[in-house]
């Protein structure tokens, strides 16, 4: 199974700022299908980014997504308060649809 | 709008099953697939598997073949999964979540915490 590790794990920053989250996968992911969300405490996870680098429906144009083969990032490029959460990478290319571990974006 | 609406807590005795429910609304049930991820306490998200909620065909993560069991009901558009032989380590927050097989979740349920203690 695809193994994906992301780091940080834990990412300080100030609202305002430019976040850079990274996953990083042991082989690689097939037609970049890779997803990120975001996970607030008590709730369930919010679908950001599919497929590499397409936003969710809804989602603010501030966060974005890049990458393919075994290297994928994340950036948010404000900050907002809201935005502080854990956020997840998975891989919905192969079977077992893997997770990282997270990484907790937490205000500075 | 589209709804999971899943199950209230559950708490098992080891050795037990657990069975989860995910009702759906607000789209056609039978159109997409429903995916289910665990969280263990202060852990990270696990996808367990995938149900077709048309044809019900079925495909789980291996570790947990044999042990879990998806179901569909399209007459009441809800989904179900067992999960059998529970040990302490399957203590964990349920999610079902809309998609597909190379689509993540786009919707998702609002958990269902299964906790399992003798």
């Amino acid at each position: 199974e695809i193994v994906l590790t992301q780091s940080p794990g834990t990412l300080s920053l100030s609202p305002g700022e430019r976040a850079t989250l990274s996953c990083r996968a042991n082989q690689s992911v097939s037609s970049s299908y890779l997803a990120w969300y975001q996970q607030k405490p008590g709730q369930a996870p919010r679908l950001l980014i599919y497929g590499a680098s397409s936003r969710a429906t809804g989602i603010p144009d501030r966060f974005s997504g890049s990458g393919s083969g075994t290297d994928f990032t994340l950036t948010i490029s404000r900050l907002e308060p809201e935005d502080f959460a854990v956020y997840h990478c998975q891989q919905h290319g192969s079977s077992p649809h893997t997770f990282g571990q997270g990484t907790k974006l937490e205000i500075k | 709008q589209v709804q999971l609406v899943q199950s209230g807590a559950e708490v098992k005795k080891p050795g037990a099953s657990a069975k989860v429910s995910c009702k759906a609304s607000g789209y056609s049930f039978t159109s997409y697939y429903i995916h289910w991820v665990r969280q263990a306490p202060g852990q990270g998200l696990e996808w367990m598997g995938i149900i077709n909620c048309n044809s019900g065909s079925t495909s789980y993560a291996q570790k947990f073949q044999g042990r879990v069991t998806m179901t569909r009901d399209t007459s009441t558009s809800t989904v179900y999964m067992e999960l059998s032989s529970l040990r302490s380590e399957d203590t964990a927050v349920y999610y079902c979540a809309r998609g597909f097989p190379v689509f993540p979740g786009d919707f998702w349920g609002q958990g269902t915490l299964v906790t399992v203690s003798s």
